[in-house]
Formats: structure tokens, C-alpha cells, sequence
């Protein structure tokens, strides 16, 4: 398997601009999660799926963030209007189920996002 | 929900020395502790990782301990070497979710 993958892998954009982040996790596994890493905040937990349906999204920041699951092989995280303070690594990590209590995390190589 | 506290947030050691880097967390009902290191530029990748049920794991030179009455756990790497200089990440997994620590940059200098 090719791994979780995510694109793009950069993206800078200007203030006020919609930002797309894309990822397709591994065949199989049935939880996705989207991380954001800045150096103040380290790894935020924003949101997870489980089988397509959102479980948890206590942690998006506002109502500016969204996330999409609409197959079991590809999931978005969008950002309208994106500001500067929203620049980060954004990462994407799945598990299998079966393996959900103590399995290993697959993240993805991460979305570099900077926003002038 | 969960918090996890990680301490220090920046380690630097001489090559053949040990490092220890320890976390707490907050809720009692979190079962699994998994460790993963970041290379820079790089995805975090699972080191090492401790279920609630055991006290100790070791594998080659890395080992994880686990307290359960005290909520806190700690990495050790005994004969660091310069390939060992990373980002290290603790974390705690309550419920669905994994929730991290804010990271140690471990510098490992030859």
C-alpha cells in the first residue's frame, strides 16, 4: 500500500482565499484524523471519522474549518476564509478499526499550508 | 477530554548518554501510550507504544514505563546515538482519539 496520502503537499495563499486540503487514507482502515502541528501548539487533534461519519470535531478552531468524508477513500478539510494564524502543517493519519484500541497511527507526509 | 503534558520540551545530550522524557495525562480511563518521533521536515512515526495493562516494555534501546496510579509515563533511550536527534511525541488515546503531548526535541551531539 502507498500509505495515507495528502495533497498538497504546499500551498500558499493569500488572506481571505478558500483553502482545500485532500487525503486518501489507507484501503482498510475504517478511522481518518486530521491533525494541525504548529510549533506553540503542537499536534491539535481537529476532527475524526469513523466509517465516513464524524465522531469528534470538538477540536476544530471555528466555524472557518470544515471536513468531508464522502467515501471511505477520501476525505477534505477546508478553510473559508483562511487567515494568516492559520498556517501550519496539517497532517492526516488512519487506523483500522480492529486494531482502533491499540493500533499504530499511519499518518500522511502532511499539507504545508502558509497564509499571507 | 483528555490532556497530556510533556516535559521538557527540549533535550540535548552527549552521543553514548541516556535520555528520559516523561508525560502526564488526565484521564484514568486512557488505555494505551504509544511514543512516535518526527524527523524534521518528516511524518511522525510509532517508536514504541505501552498498553495500560503492562508497567514496562522495552525494545533494543528504546523503553517505555507506564504509572497508572500516577498518570505518567516516560520514554528512556539508553546509548543515544546522533540518528536518535528527533522530535519525540507522547500521546494517550481516550475513547476513538489520540491525543498528544507537545513534543521534546532531542538533540543528540557526537
Amino acid at each position: 500500500d502507498a500509505g495515507v496520502i495528502q495533497s498538497p503537499r504546499h500551498e500558499v495563499t493569500e488572506m481571505g482565499q478558500e483553502v482545500t486540503l485532500r487525503c486518501k487514507p489507507i484501503s482498510g482502515h475504517d478511522y481518518l484524523f486530521w491533525y494541525r502541528q504548529t510549533m506553540m501548539r503542537g499536534l491539535e487533534l481537529l476532527i475524526y471519522f469513523n466509517n465516513n461519519v464524524p465522531i469528534d470535531d470538538s477540536g476544530m478552531p471555528e466555524d472557518r474549518f470544515s471536513a468531508k468524508m464522502p467515501n471511505a477513500s477520501f476525505s477534505t478539510l477546508k478553510i473559508q476564509p483562511s487567515e494568516p494564524r492559520d498556517s501550519a502543517v496539517y497532517f492526516c493519519a488512519s487506523v483500522e478499526s480492529g486494531r482502533r484500541v491499540t493500533g499504530e497511527l499511519f499518518f500522511g507526509e502532511g499539507s504545508r499550508l502558509t497564509v499571507l | 477530554g483528555e490532556n497530556v503534558e510533556q516535559h521538557p520540551s527540549t533535550l540535548s545530550v552527549q552521543e553514548g548518554d541516556s535520555a528520559v522524557i516523561k508525560c502526564t495525562y488526565s484521564d484514568s480511563a486512557s488505555n494505551y501510550f504509544p511514543w512516535y518521533k518526527q524527523e524534521l521536515g518528516k511524518r511522525p512515526q510509532l517508536i514504541i507504544d505501552i498498553r495500560s495493562n503492562v508497567g514496562e516494555k522495552k525494545d533494543q534501546r528504546i523503553a517505555v514505563t507506564l504509572n497508572k496510579t500516577a498518570k505518567h509515563f516516560s520514554l528512556h533511550i539508553t546509548e543515544t546515538q546522533p540518528e536518535d536527534s528527533a522530535v519525540y511525541f507522547c500521546a494517550a488515546r481516550q475513547g476513538g482519539k489520540l491525543i498528544f503531548g507537545q513534543g521534546t526535541e532531542l538533540s543528540v551531539k557526537p
